[in-house]
């Protein structure tokens, strides 16, 4: 079946603009996430949605990062007058639920952010 | 608070002898486990999940994980390595919702 699909694969934008990531999760998936991988800092969480309520945004870096989720399925993630140090890979994934069950969480191929 | 320590950054071994790649945890109330594989260029798989059911796990492509709660450690194994092995190495624990992941490690299989 489809796995999770993330649009576009590659984004080079300049200092300042901003930028719109998208993220289809598995059917069926409630939960979806938001990874940040770069050089620098690893593997960081930035957000999760149950639904469309995101019960966890501690991860956000700063308020020019933003998500939003309709449906109960697709969605973005939006920077706001990028910089340099925003340049990494944004991975989504998505997990039939959240919880103590340790639901395993399915992950997109990412897109590739380089501001330049 | 929750981490994930991977012992080594790299691991080099040769093709056909076994594999090793160390995880130590710290959780504050029984942890669900993960470890993920990522190639070049490509999105992280699920290998193996522990969820407090079997202290040893089995995986894809002949991995497995063993859940030691002494020694707060999941280590992943492989009995014999392929090239195709070759890839970067996440083990994962989970909070209920989010993952925190270690820093990961980069496996080499020379011929």
């Amino acid at each position: 079946g489809a796995g999770v699909s993330q649009s576009p694969s590659n984004k080079v934008t300049e200092k300042g603009k901003d930028v719109e990531l998208r993220c289809d999760p598995i059917s069926g998936h409630t939960a979806l996430y938001w990874y940040r991988q770069s050089l620098g800092q690893g593997l960081e969480f930035l957000i999760y949605f149950q639904g469309n309520s995101a019960p966890d945004k501690s991860g956000l870096p700063s308020d020019r990062f933003s998500a939003e989720r309709t449906g109960g399925s697709v969605s973005t993630l939006t920077i706001q007058r990028t910089q340099q140090e925003d340049s990494a890979v944004y991975l989504c994934a998505s997990s039939l639920g959240t919880g103590t069950l340790g639901y395993e969480q399915y992950f997109g191929p990412g897109t590739r952010l380089t501001v330049t | 608070a929750q981490s994930v320590t991977q012992l080594d950054s790299h691991v080099s071994v040769s093709e056909g002898t076994p594999v090793l790649l160390r995880c130590n945890y710290s959780s504050s109330y029984s942890p669900s486990l993960f470890w993920y594989v990522q190639h070049p260029n490509k999105g992280l798989q699920l290998l193996l999940k522990y969820t407090s059911a079997a202290t040893l796990v089995k995986g894809i492509n002949g991995f497995e994980a063993e859940f030691k709660k002494s020694e707060t450690s999941f280590h992943l194994t492989k009995p014999s390595a392929h090239m195709s092995d070759a890839a970067e190495y996440f083990c994962a624990l989970s909070s209920g919702d989010k993952l925190t992941f270690g820093t990961g490690t980069r496996l080499a299989v020379r011929p």
